[in-house]
């Protein structure tokens, strides 16, 4: 059963950083590249990064690239997101899911408050 | 970007109801286009990828159609269990972008 778990998130200053990960299981991990997804509170979903099999290639929307970093470590089965310069808007709950083309397995999500 | 506009942003049906959803995008998307369903409280999950492929154990009564910039998912007979809000995504060209959602709800 294809299990995505994250964890890490909580609440954050302004300006300051927060590293986000997901723990994957019951599948080949380092086969399949891995996105993360995100939603403000009582909005949509917002795709936010995405990441190759290898981790060599990665993929941001405009309004996080230079400050979010995609990557992950196939030996260890787990995808990051290393959040920097954080701001007000980047206050959601943040998803892993794999990327196989589309999103077909999901984790619960972690939330991520960026607040004074 | 490509902008993706759903309708209705709610819509409430009988159960057995025949329901459409209906999503729109500013430019052709080849069909690269799926749709997720998000339960209240609960991480979206997928139910149709590449514009009418029907993810593994998704029931048949739910369809997808289209083609260039105008997408529909159908629900062939509304289910309880079908209350959620539902989500397309286009992902033929960076950044993937996601519609607004529309909310189903039962009459």
């Amino acid at each position: 059963e294809v299990q995505l778990v994250e964890s890490g998130g909580g609440l954050v200053q302004p300006g300051r950083s927060m590293k986000l990960s997901c723990a994957a299981s019951g599948f080949t991990f380092s086969n399949h590249y891995m996105a993360w997804v995100r939603q403000a509170p009582t909005k949509g979903l917002e795709w936010v990064a995405s990441i190759s099999t290898g981790g060599g290639n990665t993929f941001y929307r405009d309004s996080v690239k230079g400050r979010f970093t995609a990557s992950r470590d196939n030996a260890k089965s787990t995808l990051y997101l290393q959040m920097d310069s954080l701001r007000s808007e980047d206050t959601a709950t943040y998803y892993c899911a794999r990327h196989d083309w589309y999103f077909d397995f999901w984790g619960p999500g972690t939330m991520v408050t960026v607040s004074s | 970007d490509i902008q993706m506009t759903q309708s209705p942003s709610f819509l409430s049906a009988s159960v057995g109801e025949r329901v459409t959803l209906s999503c729109k995008a500013s430019q052709n998307i080849n069909k690269y286009l799926d749709w997720y369903q998000q339960k209240l409280g609960e991480a979206p999950t997928l139910l149709i990828y590449n514009t009418k492929n029907l993810h593994t154990g998704i029931p048949s009564t739910f369809s997808g159609s289209g083609s260039g910039t105008d997408y529909t998912l159908t629900i062939s007979s509304l289910q309880p269990e079908d209350v959620a809000t539902y989500f397309c995504l286009q992902r033929n060209v960076w950044p993937y972008m996601f519609g607004s959602g529309t909310k189903l709800e039962l009459k």
